[in-house]
């Protein structure tokens, strides 16, 4: 199984500073005969499922505020949020489907400072 | 749009065998490859497995010898069945079209199963 490690697994940004969650996976996750990184990144909200935020590694799902943002590749990623809103509180989760089984990160949970 | 209501027994005693459905609106069942996911509380996902409108299925190897996934294209409808369950199985069940390249996009609400006694 390829194994996806998140840090942190917490993190508080004041309001309006940047917050940038760490993704790695234990083997490449680029597709060489494409050039496509197998890796999207969701965001959950307490008592709610998860949202699809980015997929790619990079490519932002319609509807999503571009202070999302999404980049790295082969095994390391990042989820950059630009200026940090007080609705970005959630706990955070990338995703590789590189191959089955399809696995997630553990979760990083962002507070408010 | 999209929409999966997932539905089934809330509580399961040891031993015995989870059913879940998962029902699909604004789409057929055709069109994607379909998962489960589930979230114990307070902890992270486990993609279960998926299944094709033709019926092929793939399974992650730490739940396939306990799991079958099932289609009936005529409702618009596939279904999870997990059995010998234990406390360990008790989370947040979602169902979810495969996207692309695998990515999950919507997601149901989720069902809780809870494994007691």
């Amino acid at each position: 199984d390829i194994v996806m490690t998140q840090s942190p697994d917490s993190l508080a940004v004041s309001l309006g500073e940047r917050a940038t969650i760490n993704c790695k996976s234990s083997q490449s996750l680029l597709y060489s005969s494409n050039n496509k990184n197998y890796l999207a990144w969701y965001q959950q909200k307490p008592g709610q499922p998860p949202k699809l935020l980015i997929y790619w590694a990079s490519t932002r799902e319609s509807g999503v505020p571009d202070r999302f943002s999404g980049r790295g590749s082969g095994t390391d990623f990042t989820l950059t949020i630009s200026s940090l809103q007080a609705e970005d509180v959630a706990v955070y989760y990338c995703q590789q489907y590189y191959g089955t089984p399809y696995t997630f990160g553990q979760g990083t949970k962002l507070e408010i400072k | 749009q999209m929409q999966l209501q997932e539905s089934g027994p809330g509580l399961v005693k040891p031993s015995e065998t989870l059913s879940l459905t998962c029902t699909v609106s604004g789409d057929s069942i055709t069109n994607y490859y379909w998962s489960w996911i589930r979230q114990p509380p307070g902890k992270g996902l486990e993609w279960i497995g998926y299944i094709y409108y033709s019926g092929s299925t793939n399974y992650n190897p730490s739940l396939k010898s306990r799991v079958t996934i099932s289609v009936d294209m005529s409702e618009n409808q596939f279904s999870l069945k997990l059995n010998s369950v234990t406390a360990s199985d008790t989370a947040v069940y979602y169902c979810a079209p495969g996207q692309g390249g695998g990515w999950f996009d919507p997601w149901g609400q989720g069902t809780l199963v809870t494994v007691s006694s």
